[in-house]
Order: structure tokens, then sequence, then C-alpha cells
């Protein structure tokens, strides 16, 4: 069945940096475009980031532009995002999620999310 | 890159039907027929139940339906059961290559 676990989540110092994993099965994750979105505690679901199937184009929130990198191993069927220049507005639950290509939605798969925290 | 807007709370008793809108701008929701509906029970992580406005991923039932008019797209819930008591939320790909999610929406089964 589809599973996407995501790991690397943690407490972070503000300023610091992270990397976030996001392992896909169940699927032929090379045909889906992969997402990142992600949830302050008690808050809605915010958008971060998306990369196509190939991992040749890569979109991302305004609220992350130039400090966040999406990337993707389709050797590894693995979802990377490097996360720099950390800050209290960056802890949530951040959740990978699958798109069939081309259906512009932020997501059909989901995995459980992992949770970052930013605090000195 | 705002937030869309959607109702904080909406309920109705089992069988009945909720409607939730979802009010963006020209730049979002009503330039592109790529609107997206998610329901997200406490705990769990969001399942996709409508994308492109109106379509239907295989497994959701057609109780839940998706439209658009303008700048406003609205899901409803028809013949409300206790297990849709949960959080609901809008998506849309917006202008410049980005997607913006609605506020948000907590459905009460009376």
């Amino acid at each position: 069945q589809v599973q996407l676990v995501e790991s690397g989540g943690g407490v972070v110092q503000p300023g610091r940096s992270l990397r976030l994993s996001c392992a896909a099965s169940g699927f032929t994750f090379s045909i889906f475009s992969m997402h990142w979105v992600r949830q302050a505690p008690g808050k809605g679901l915010e958008w971060v980031a998306v990369t196509s199937n190939d991992g040749s184009v890569q979109w991302y929130a305004d609220s992350v532009k130039g400090r966040f990198t999406i990337s993707r191993d389709n050797s590894k069927n693995t979802l990377y995002v490097q996360m720099n220049s950390l800050s209290a507005e960056d802890t949530a639950l951040y959740y990978c999620a699958a798109e069939t290509s081309g259906r512009y939605h932020p997501g059909e798969y989901w995995g459980q999310g992992t949770l970052v925290t930013v605090s000195s | 890159q705002s937030a869309l807007t959607q109702p904080p709370s909406a309920s109705g008793s089992p069988g009945q039907s909720v409607t939730i809108s979802c009010t963006g701008t020209s730049s979002d929701v009503g330039g592109y027929n790529y609107v997206s509906w998610f329901q997200q029970h406490p705990g769990e992580a969001p399942k996709l139940l409508i994308y492109e406005v109106t379509k239907r991923p295989s497994g959701v039932p057609d109780r839940f339906s998706g439209s658009k008019s303008g700048n406003t797209a609205s899901l409803t819930v028809s013949g409300l059961q206790a297990e849709d008591e949960a959080d609901y939320y809008c998506s849309s790909y917006a202008l410049s290559n980005k997607y913006v999610f609605g506020t948000g929406t907590k459905v009460t089964v009376l």
C-alpha cells in the first residue's frame, strides 16, 4: 500500500539548519509531483514547496523562498527539504504529499508528518 | 499570498447538508479550475476529497461535492454522518506558481 514516511524533525535553535526526508513506497514515485505542507500547532495548513516528478522544477511559498530547498532522489524514492535560517515561525508538523502530476493539488497521498520545533 | 477565506465553523444534524465556502481572488480561485478540498480529523493527516473543483478521487463518497462561482468555491457535504465531523480546508493553485490553503472550517455534526 502507499506509504510516505517523514523523518528528520526535532528541536533546533533559531538560525540553524535541518534536513527533512520523506521515504515513499507502494507507488511509482518518479511519476508524482511531491509537496511539503506544514501545520503549526493548533493552526491551519500552509503549503511550503513542490517539485516536479523529475526534480527539474521547484516552486516555493514566499515565506520560505531563499531559505528552503526541495529536492528528490528518484533512485531512492525519497523527497527532501533542506531548511536554513530557521525561525520560530517555522515550528510546525511537516507533511510530505504526492500529487499525480498535472492535477494541481497539494497531494492525494500524505505522510503522518515530522515535527520541527525551532527554539533556543 | 494570503490564505483563502473560509468560515471558522459550520454545523448540521445527521442526514442534513452543510456547505462550506472558500473565497479567494482572481489570482487563485477565480483564475484557475484547480480548487481542491481536504478533510482532516484530529491527529491525522489531511485527506483529499475534491480536486479540479468538482472531481472526486476514487473512494471518496459522492456525498461530497464541489463547485465554483467567480472567486468563491464551495464544498457541500450531503447526508451528514458522524464521521464527517472534522476540519475542512480548501486549496487553490495561484498565480506565480504557488498553492494557497484556506483558513479552515470546523464542521460539527449536532
